[in-house]
């Protein structure tokens, strides 16, 4: 089956810095990697997702770039802001019937 | 557009005993997949069902259960509950089975 690899699972950065998490999946039929944002005593949310045909995603201040080669995919969050302090979750899945498997996840606290 | 509902929000239940969990997901979508959210496990897949057949099932023992009736609504049951079961119990619901949606979980604690 699908096994994540989810690092770093923890992240502190100052307010307005850039974070950067990264995933890396093992099965190549793995054709879409969305991301959720889970806040504290809620849900995992839907943040930005991508395809196997698309490299680069963008949604504002955040984006998501896919290696095929490499089976990495990254999130990419720029000017970060203290209401980005969240648990982040990278997915993957190959499509039709295959389960969604997640990373670990990542703390990441923004620093007023 | 309604999320995905789950109740209860919060339980105790005693060692033994056993628990009934309830998911309506989304209106339009027909998968309805389970996971168990631990701190140390983080989100381990439970089972999905599609139009009231389960299509895929997790490393999980008999002891959890789940079913989906025709509209779509979806139930998962533990039972021998055991102290190792607490957790928060997220249900998501898709179109496709990929692009899943969380509803806000059922905190179950087991003492």
């Amino acid at each position: 089956g699908e096994n994540v690899e989810q690092h770093p699972s923890t992240l502190s950065v100052q307010e307005g810095d850039s974070a950067v998490i990264k995933c890396t999946y093992s099965d190549s039929a793995s054709n879409y990697f969305p991301w959720y944002k889970q806040e504290l005593g809620k849900g995992p949310q839907l943040i930005i997702d991508i395809r196997s045909n698309v490299g680069e995603k963008k949604d504002q201040r955040i984006a998501v770039t896919l290696n095929k080669t490499a089976k990495h995919f990254s999130l990419h969050i720029t000017e970060t802001q203290p209401e980005d302090s969240a648990v982040y979750f990278c997915a993957a899945s190959g499509g039709g019937y295959q389960k969604v498997t997640f990373g670990i996840g990542t703390k990441l606290q923004v620093i007023p | 557009k309604a999320g995905v509902t789950q109740t209860p929000r919060y339980l105790i239940k005693t060692r033994g005993q056993q628990v009934t969990l309830s998911c309506s997901p989304i209106s339009g979508h027909r998968s309805v997949s389970w996971y168990q959210q631990t701190p140390g496990q983080g989100l381990q897949f439970l089972f999905e069902y599609f139009s009231e057949t389960q299509r895929n099932k997790g490393n999980f023992p008999g002891r959890f259960s789940g079913r989906q009736f025709s509209n779509s609504r979806s139930e998962m049951n533990v039972s021998t509950l055991e102290l190792g079961d607490s957790a928060l119990y997220l249900c998501a619901s898709s179109v496709d089975g990929n692009t899943i949606y969380f509803g806000e979980g059922s905190w179950l604690t087991v003492v």
